[in-house]
């Protein structure tokens, strides 16, 4: 079975454009998670997307979005890009829950570098 | 608010030895906990898990500790080897999302 996969795998952008960025899960797998990784945070919840609905979310500003498609990929975006988005973006699935008693599988995540 | 902590940034082991890598957790409603082990540049990877109904769970050289009056996890390595060496995160379960801790750089000295 294949895993997680993301695209991009590398990203530059400069500060005030959006990016886009695409998960596409285990297949079988209906929930999808964002995580943001810097240095010094560890990985920092963004959202959680299960049948096309946003079941959770973290404390990010309203510039990061995202969404699910009926095939149960994924994307999110961020507009306005600042410095500090500068990040590994991580998405993991798993079959149903995103959450409790379910293991997540991650991606080898989108880079991201804001100039 | 950190709800998972790993207060260690870094640990040095020797191969063959045991490494014993420690997270604490605030929120007693979470009931599910993972381990993760990330090399540079890549996603982590699944190690172990164990649901609040246990208190250890092994699997081959890895075992995981939960103490759940003292909301504190471990995850002992044993041998240790040098491939064991990267950044290791725990991560526990709430509704609909995982709280990660900042994770804890392992190195296995040969």
């Amino acid at each position: 079975k294949a895993g997680v996969t993301q695209t991009p795998r590398y990203l530059i952008k400069t500060r005030g454009q959006q990016v886009t960025l695409s998960c596409s899960p285990i297949s079988g797998h209906r929930s999808v998670s964002w995580y943001q990784q810097t240095p010094g945070q560890g990985l920092q919840f963004l959202f959680e997307y299960f049948s096309e609905t946003q079941r959770n979310k973290g404390n990010f500003p309203g510039r990061f979005s995202g969404r699910q498609f009926s095939n149960s990929r994924s994307e999110m975006n961020v507009s306005t890009l600042e410095l500090g988005d500068s990040a590994l973006y991580l998405c993991a699935s798993s079959s149903r829950s995103g959450g409790a008693g379910e293991t997540q599988y991650f991606g080898p995540g989108t880079r991201l570098l804001v100039l | 608010d950190q709800q998972v902590k790993q207060n260690s940034p870094s640990l040095s082991v020797q191969e063959g030895r045991i490494s014993i890598l420690n997270c604490d957790y605030t929120n007693s409603m979470f009931d599910y906990f993972l381990w993760y082990k990330k090399y540079p540049a890549e996603g982590p990877t699944f190690l172990i898990s164990i649901s609040s109904i246990k208190d250890k769970n092994e699997d081959g050289r890895f075992t995981v500790f939960l103490n759940k009056s003292a909301k504190h996890l471990s995850l002992h390595i044993v041998p240790s080897q040098p491939g064991d060496s990267a950044v290791y995160f725990c991560a526990a379960g709430g509704t609909y999302k995982y709280i990660f801790g900042t994770g804890t750089r392992l190195k296995v000295l040969a």
